[in-house]
C-alpha cells in the first residue's frame, strides 16, 4: 500500500524559502505525476503543480515561478521549493499522486496527511 | 484558467435521504479523443486529506461505497449520495484535470 509523508519546517519568516519533501513508501515513483496541493486555513484547495517521473514539471502561474520541483528516484522522494514566501503562503501542504491514463493526467488517488506551514515574522 | 463552481455551498440532509451536489466548469472538460470528462470528486473530513471518490466524472474509485455516484458531461456535473450515512458528513470538492492549472471547486459542506 503506497503511502506519502510530507516533511519540512513548520514555521518560516517572510522572504524565506519553503522546502518540503514527500517520501513515497510501499511503491515506486513510477510513471505518475507527483503533485503538491495546498489548503490555507479554513478555505479550499489550490493546485501548486507537479513533477513527473521523467522530471517534467508544470506549475500554477499564480505562483509566478517562485516554485521548483525535484524528484530523487533513488530515495523515492519528491520535493517542493517555494521562494520568497509571504503570509499568503500559510497553508497545509499536501503531496499527492496523480495517475497517468493513456498518456494523460488522471485523478489524484493517494494523498499524504499534509504538513502545516506558517509564515510569520 | 478553468473556473469551477459548486452548488449549494452547504446542505443538510436527513439520514437515509439523497444528497445532490452540483459542479460547473467554465469550459468543457470533455476529451474528444476518448469521450471522457476530466472531472474528479473528493471528500474531505476535518483534519484529514481529501479522499478520491469519483474520477472521469462517473468512475467510482475502488473501495468507495456504491451510494456515491457521479454523472454529467461537458460543463455540468453532479455527485449524488443515494442514502446519506453519518460518516458522509464532510466537505465535497470537484476538480478538473483537463487543463493546467488543475482547479478545484470551492467545496460543498454536507451535514445531517
Amino acid at each position: 500500500q503506497v503511502q506519502l509523508q510530507e516533511s519540512g519546517p513548520g514555521l518560516l519568516k517572510p522572504s524565506e524559502t519553503l522546502s518540503l519533501t514527500c517520501t513515497v513508501s510501499g511503491g515506486s515513483i513510477g510513471t505518475y505525476y507527483w503533485s503538491w496541493i495546498r489548503q490555507p486555513p479554513g478555505t479550499g484547495l489550490e493546485w501548486i503543480g507537479y513533477i513527473d517521473y521523467s522530471g517534467g514539471t508544470n506549475h500554477n502561474p499564480s505562483l509566478q515561478s517562485r516554485v521548483t520541483f525535484s524528484v530523487d528516484t533513488s530515495k523515492n522522494q519528491v520535493s517542493l521549493k517555494l521562494r520568497s514566501v509571504t503570509s499568503a503562503d500559510t497553508a497545509v501542504y499536501y503531496c499527492t499522486r496523480g495517475r497517468r491514463s493513456g498518456g494523460r493526467h488522471d485523478a489524484y488517488d493517494i494523498w499524504g496527511q499534509g504538513t502545516m506551514v506558517t509564515v510569520s515574522s | 484558467d478553468i473556473v469551477m463552481t459548486q452548488s449549494p455551498d452547504s446542505l443538510a440532509v436527513s439520514l437515509g435521504e439523497r444528497a445532490t451536489i452540483n459542479c460547473k466548469s467554465s469550459q468543457s472538460v470533455l476529451y474528444s479523443s476518448n469521450k471522457k470528462n476530466s472531472l474528479a470528486w473528493f471528500q474531505q473530513k476535518p483534519g484529514q486529506p481529501p479522499k478520491l471518490l469519483i474520477f472521469w466524472a462517473s468512475s467510482r474509485e475502488p473501495g468507495v461505497p456504491d451510494r456515491f455516484s457521479g454523472s454529467g458531461s461537458g460543463t455540468d456535473f453532479t455527485l449524488t449520495i443515494s442514502s446519506l450515512q453519518a460518516e458522509d458528513v464532510a466537505v465535497y470538492y470537484c476538480q478538473q484535470y483537463y487543463n493546467s492549472p488543475f482547479t478545484f471547486g470551492p467545496g460543498t459542506k454536507v451535514d445531517i
